[in-house]
């Protein structure tokens, strides 16, 4: 149990074109997600918090116009990275919780995304 | 003052030994705990949360937890090179409440 999925693993894009990542809690129902984002050999960075049905919790320094959360069901929520550049090329990590779901407050990760701004 | 506070390594140990990662946490508050593995280029996986005093094993693994000293370890027994990785010491306050990650210890395990 507590499998998240992420889609797409891999992506390459062009500068100035946006790109949506998709994040799905396959096997429960997850009130709360995360989206972190890691540069190589760095630790991770939370950059949001997305919980169903309402507006998502940005950290510090993150753009909520640039990097824009829908939470709108229990198991699925997106990221989109609006414009993209080539700083922003970086792992895309999702987490999903579950309130007395599965191992109670556990929060389950899903394989990441590869972002690859030319 | 980081709220979580890992040694960053590398931690080398042989092959068959134990090894020990620490992790101290700053929020007197925090009530659950976790470790997580990463393998290079891969996402992080949950291999042991802890709650309570004391400690808590599964398989190879025991994690230790010490809320007075605000301290959790996490001991690997019969240590494999498949075991090399970044290990992530989490926390957090609540199950409402985010959970604050430390920056990694990377440990190798050496044949």
């Amino acid at each position: 149990g507590a499998v998240v999925s992420q889609h797409p693993s891999r992506v390459i894009c062009k500068s100035g074109t946006s790109v949506k990542i998709e994040c799905r809690s396959l096997d429960f129902q997850a009130t709360t997600m995360f989206w972190y984002r890691q540069f190589p050999k760095k630790s991770l960075m939370l950059m949001a918090t997305s919980n169903e049905g309402s507006k998502a919790t940005y950290e510090q320094g993150v753009e909520k116009d640039k990097f824009l959360i829908n939470h709108a069901s229990l198991t699925l929520s997106t990221l989109t990275v609006t414009s993209a550049h080539p700083e922003d090329s970086s792992f895309y990590i999702c987490s999903a919780r579950s309130l007395g779901g599965p191992g109670g407050d556990e929060q389950f990760f899903g394989p990441g995304t590869r972002l690859t701004v030319l | 003052q980081k709220e979580v506070e890992q040694n960053s390594g590398p931690l080398s140990v042989p092959e068959g030994a134990i090894a020990s990662l620490n992790c101290t946490y700053s929020d007197r508050g925090s009530q659950s705990f976790f470790w997580y593995r990463q393998y290079s280029g891969k996402s992080p996986e949950l291999i042991m949360s802890i709650y309570s005093n004391g400690d808590k094993e599964d398989g190879r693994f025991t994690a230790q937890l010490n809320k007075a000293s605000q301290y959790v370890s996490l001991l690997i027994r019969d240590s494999q090179p498949s075991d090399s990785a970044t290990y992530l010491c989490a926390v957090s306050r609540s199950s409402a409440s985010k959970i604050i990650f430390g920056s990694g210890t990377r440990l190798s395990i050496r044949p």
